[in-house]
């Protein structure tokens, strides 16, 4: 298994829709998880940090299933604006080395 | 709000030259690191920096590649001799106490030819 695994997408919706991105991890000692959103070429910016069960800013809700080692990134209301690979990143426990999955692409269509 | 500034922001360099990239932290960070994303691909972890001394480091960061934090803000990464595989953008990150979330430069994109 990999030590962070994300559907690469990518996710085509119309503006408004919800849309939600799973990212399963292989360490089940994690205690911290990051959404980082990645414009083309530019880079990586924190979105969201998850401690607990889950953690909600605005649109944008994560959640964690610890039992399952799965965090998931929903996003409400998706403006064009949110298009761009969102990154689940896992930091490699009593290391300060952060993992990060492949990505998944996001396209917000008119 | 405090960045993790870059420079430069693209070099271009031939094959088996020397390079180093700069990066200003976040002043008040600890830990500091280099991470790289070859075009199209995932980002990678490169080094990790802490009280002066390398913490960790992958099995990309060979003989060819060092770090030095020379003067109390800048946090250099240096490839002696460039292959044209190490084209990429090189990122530059920092983290607080507790090593928590970490925080990127706009990156350098290297060109190696």
């Amino acid at each position: 298994r990999k030590e962070v695994e994300q559907d690469p997408g990518p996710f085509n919706v119309p503006e408004g829709a919800t849309v939600a991105f799973n990212c399963t991890y292989s360490n089940s000692a994690s205690q911290s998880f990051f959404w980082y959103r990645q414009d083309c070429r530019k880079e990586p910016k924190l979105l969201m940090s998850v401690y607990s069960s889950g953690n909600e800013d605005g649109r944008f809700t994560a959640q964690l299933n610890r039992a399952s080692q799965y965090i998931s990134l929903l996003i409400r209301d998706s403006k064009l604006s949110d298009s761009a690979t969102y990154l689940c990143v896992v930091p490699r426990d009593s290391s300060y080395k952060l993992i990060f999955g492949s990505g998944t692409r996001l396209l917000v269509r008119p | 709000e405090p960045e993790v500034t870059q420079t430069p922001s693209h070099q271009v360099t031939q094959m088996g030259q020397e390079v180093i990239l700069r990066c200003v932290p976040i002043s008040n960070h600890l830990y500091f690191y280099w991470y790289r994303q070859i075009l199209g691909q995932k980002v990678e972890f490169l080094v990790s920096f802490y009280n002066n001394e390398i913490s960790e480091k992958s099995e990309i960061f060979d003989d060819q590649f060092s770090v030095e934090r020379p003067d109390g803000s800048n946090f250099t990464l240096k490839i002696r001799s460039t292959k044209l595989e190490d084209s990429a953008m090189y990122f530059c990150a920092s983290s607080g106490e507790g090593a928590t979330e970490a925080f990127f430069g706009q990156g350098t994109r290297l060109t190696v030819v």
